[in-house]
């Protein structure tokens, strides 16, 4: 198994709603992250987890709140959010998070906040 | 602090042309240099890196790129396009010495390849 999975594919939610994305690998990857695309605009990084221990978070707002509950699975949960927050969120992994891995990335979810 | 730059927003060719995608970067440390591919609706996929040894690197699908490091450059070519190479193109670089895989992209090329 060599790809990296995320749903729902397509999610539309309401400002007061919470939502959870789920991302998932089974290629013994250590380090996964999340990523928010705009459209027409590169992929700006979000979180990263080490060894499912949060290693950064870019000034991410609080309404986003990552968990990673074993080294398969990586959580994003989402909690009034703002229409601004609609964005492509990728889900990427690599082996350990050295600069000498490669990271594959999910298809991802495209997330449309009303 | 790292940055990259891909002169060209959008880069329209014919079928069977060659085709140059350009991307300098900036930065006081030593990177990797990354081409990323997003086809429409899908993630990206790594085309091609330069880590270190040679300067020119090719991917499986024809496509190369050479690290220029005078010139901090690093674009990528192709000889001859195929309509399915038609995607984003995303330049990005990671700095060598960190342990942390955060990547730092450009602004994105838009390939489009007529028939």
């Amino acid at each position: 198994d060599t790809e990296v999975t995320q749903t729902p594919k397509h999610l539309v939610m309401g400002m007061t709603n919470k939502k959870s994305l789920k991302c998932e690998q089974h290629m013994g990857h250590r380090a996964m992250y999340w990523y928010k695309q705009k459209a027409k605009k590169p992929p700006e990084l979000m979180f990263v987890y080490s060894y499912e221990k949060l290693s950064i978070n870019e000034s991410v707002p609080s309404r986003f709140s990552p968990e990673c509950p074993n080294s398969s699975l990586l959580n994003l949960h989402l909690h009034a959010l703002q229409p601004e927050d609609s964005a492509l969120y990728l889900c990427a992994s690599c082996l350990s998070g050295g600069a000498l891995d490669e990271q594959f990335f999910g298809p991802g979810t495209r997330l449309t906040v009303l | 602090a790292q940055s990259v730059t891909q002169l060209d927003s959008q880069v329209p060719v014919f079928e069977e042309a060659p085709v140059e995608l350009r991307c300098n970067y900036s930065s006081s440390v030593s990177v990797y240099l990354f081409w990323y591919v997003q086809y429409p609706n899908q993630g990206l996929q790594l085309l091609l890196k330069y880590l270190s040894g040679s300067t020119l690197v090719e991917s499986i699908n024809g496509f190369e790129a050479e690290f220029n490091k005078s010139q901090t450059s690093f674009h990528l070519r192709k000889p001859s396009v195929h309509i399915s190479d038609t995607a984003e193109y995303f330049c990005a670089v990671e700095e060598s010495s960190g342990n942390t895989g955060k990547l730092i992209f450009g602004q994105g090329t838009t390939l489009q390849v007529k028939p």
